[in-house]
C-alpha cells in the first residue's frame, strides 16, 4: 500500500525552529518529487514547496511566503522527506501535508518538460506557532 | 504570479443533479490543472489531472474539461458522498497555486 506518514508537528514559539518528516512506503521513493502543502485552520490549501528527484538534481522550489525560512530535503536511503522550518511565525500555524508528485511529461523539440501534480497525500501533522 | 479563482464559492444541489464548478487562471496554463476533493475533516484526494484525466479509482461521474485559462469540474449526478470542498491547482510553473475552493453540499 502506498503511504505517506508525517511526523514532527507540535507547539512552538514564534522565532523558533521545527523539522517535519514524511516517511514513505509502498513505492520507490527516489523516483518521485515530493511536496509540502499546508492548510491553516478553516482555510484553503497552500503549496509550500517541493523537491525534485535526484535524477533532476533534487532541486527545490518554494512559495514566496516561506522562501528563505523553510528548507526541503530528502534522504532516499530512508525514504524520508523533510521540511525544516526556521524563524516560525504565528501565520505558519497549519496542518502540514506531504505529497507524492508524479510528473506529466511533455515533449518539445528542445527536450522533455516535467509538470508535477499530487497523487498521494499523507494524513498531515499539525504545527501551532504561539507564545 | 498566476492567480487562480473558482466559482461559485459554494453551492447546494440535490442528489442526482449535475454540478459544474469553474476554475479560472489569470494567465494561460495549457492543460496543467488538477482537481482535488477534500471531504470534511479528511485529507485532500486527487480527482483529475492534466485538466481531464481521471485519476484511477475515481468514480466516472467526475469529469474535467478546459485548457488555457478556463476549466470546469463536472459531477454528472451528485451523490451524498460528494459533499466536500473542491480545489483546483495549476502546475505549469511555480508557485503551484491552489484555487480558493468550492464547497458543495446537499440541498
Amino acid at each position: 500500500e502506498v503511504q505517506l506518514v508525517e511526523s514532527g508537528g507540535g507547539l512552538v514559539q514564534p522565532g523558533r525552529s521545527l523539522r517535519l518528516s514524511c516517511t514513505a512506503s509502498g513505492f520507490t521513493f527516489g523516483d518521485y518529487a515530493m511536496s509540502w502543502v499546508r492548510q491553516a485552520p478553516g482555510q484553503g490549501l497552500e503549496w509550500v514547496g517541493f523537491i525534485r528527484s535526484k535524477v533532476f538534481g533534487g532541486a527545490t522550489e518554494y512559495a514566496a511566503s516561506v522562501k528563505g525560512r523553510f528548507t526541503i530535503s530528502r534522504d532516499d536511503s530512508k525514504s524520508v522527506a523533510y521540511l525544516q522550518m526556521n524563524s516560525l511565525k504565528t501565520e505558519d500555524t497549519a496542518v502540514y501535508y506531504c505529497t507524492r508528485d508524479p510528473a506529466s511529461v511533455t515533449k518539445f523539440f528542445s527536450g522533455n518538460y516535467y509538470y508535477y501534480y499530487m497523487d498521494v497525500w499523507g494524513q498531515g501533522t499539525t504545527v501551532t506557532v504561539s507564545s | 504570479d498566476i492567480q487562480m479563482t473558482q466559482s461559485p464559492s459554494s453551492l447546494s444541489a440535490s442528489v442526482g443533479d449535475r454540478v459544474t464548478i469553474t476554475c479560472r487562471a489569470s494567465q494561460g496554463i495549457s492543460n496543467y490543472l488538477a482537481w482535488y476533493q477534500q471531504k470534511p475533516g479528511k485529507v485532500p484526494n486527487l480527482l483529475i489531472y492534466d485538466a481531464y484525466t481521471l485519476q484511477s479509482g475515481v468514480p466516472s461521474r467526475f469529469s474535467g474539461s478546459g485548457s488555457g485559462t478556463d476549466f470546469t469540474l463536472t459531477i454528472s449526478s451528485l451523490q451524498p458522498e460528494d459533499v466536500a470542498t473542491y480545489y483546483c491547482q495549476k502546475y505549469n510553473s511555480v508557485p503551484r497555486t491552489f484555487g480558493p475552493g468550492t464547497k458543495v453540499d446537499i440541498k
